[in-house]
């Protein structure tokens, strides 16, 4: 059965650094989301992609924050400047389209900021 | 409340009881999902219902849901030891671009 990819499965980097978390969604998915799980909160939306642009965006994602479908295939979401509290759970998750809504997540980044 | 809140927080049972769990929320919605989280994993999805269905059934799950009320329930039947985890209900809001708003998550815990 297809499902959607993460890589890598944990990363840990310093504060100030650059990440970039990748995400392979499902095949002929149309949709594409991040969200992220701050370790014992609630999974909180961060951004949706569609039609290679950003459809909404949370507070959370502000501009440390951006998202690319750079090729057929991956979607990443990269993090320019990681904050202490940047360290979450990074999932990603896609959907087929209009008339199917079931949102289908990756297994996530453990994102870890020392 | 925020959208999304499940009771109870945590659930212990024996191996073979059914398990239930609550979820309400605020807004309208076009829909509620229901996600199996095992500690420290993915999300696994389990179960949609729309806005317009009352009760759906999948293998041992049924979910309700009440529009009126602003609540939907999980039902586990003939629970078993890998049925523990952590179980979330989202949210598609209407008018929300359907990003999912999570709830706080009941932690279920099957004991043989």
């Amino acid at each position: 059965e297809p499902e959607v990819t993460q890589t890598p499965s944990h990363q840990v980097t310093q504060m100030g650094q650059e990440v970039i978390l990748r995400c392979v969604p499902i095949s002929n998915h149309l949709y594409f989301y991040w969200y992220r799980q701050i370790l014992g909160q609630k999974v909180e939306f961060l951004v949706s992609f569609y039609n290679n642009e950003i459809s909404e965006k949370s507070e959370i994602f502000d501009d440390q924050f951006s998202v690319e479908r750079p090729d057929g295939s991956n979607f990443t979401l990269k993090i320019r400047s990681t904050k202490l509290e940047d360290s979450a759970m990074y999932f990603c998750a896609s959907r087929p389209g209009i008339t199917y809504n079931e949102q289908f997540f990756g297994p996530g980044t453990r994102l870890t900021v020392l | 409340s925020q959208q999304g809140e499940e009771d109870p927080q945590a659930l212990s049972i024996q191996e073979g009881e059914n398990a239930t769990m609550n979820c309400s929320y605020k807004t309208s919605i076009n829909n509620l999902q229901w996600y199996r989280q095992n500690s420290g994993r993915g999300l696994v999805h389990l179960i949609l219902i729309r806005s317009n269905e009352r009760e759906k059934h999948s293998g041992r799950l049924r979910v309700t849901l009440d529009t009126s009320k602003k609540s939907s329930s999980l039902l586990i039947t003939a629970s078993r030891a890998a049925d523990t985890a952590s179980y979330f209900c989202a949210t598609d809001a209407r008018g929300g671009g359907n990003k999912l708003t999570f709830g706080t998550g009941t932690q279920l815990k099957v004991e043989l």
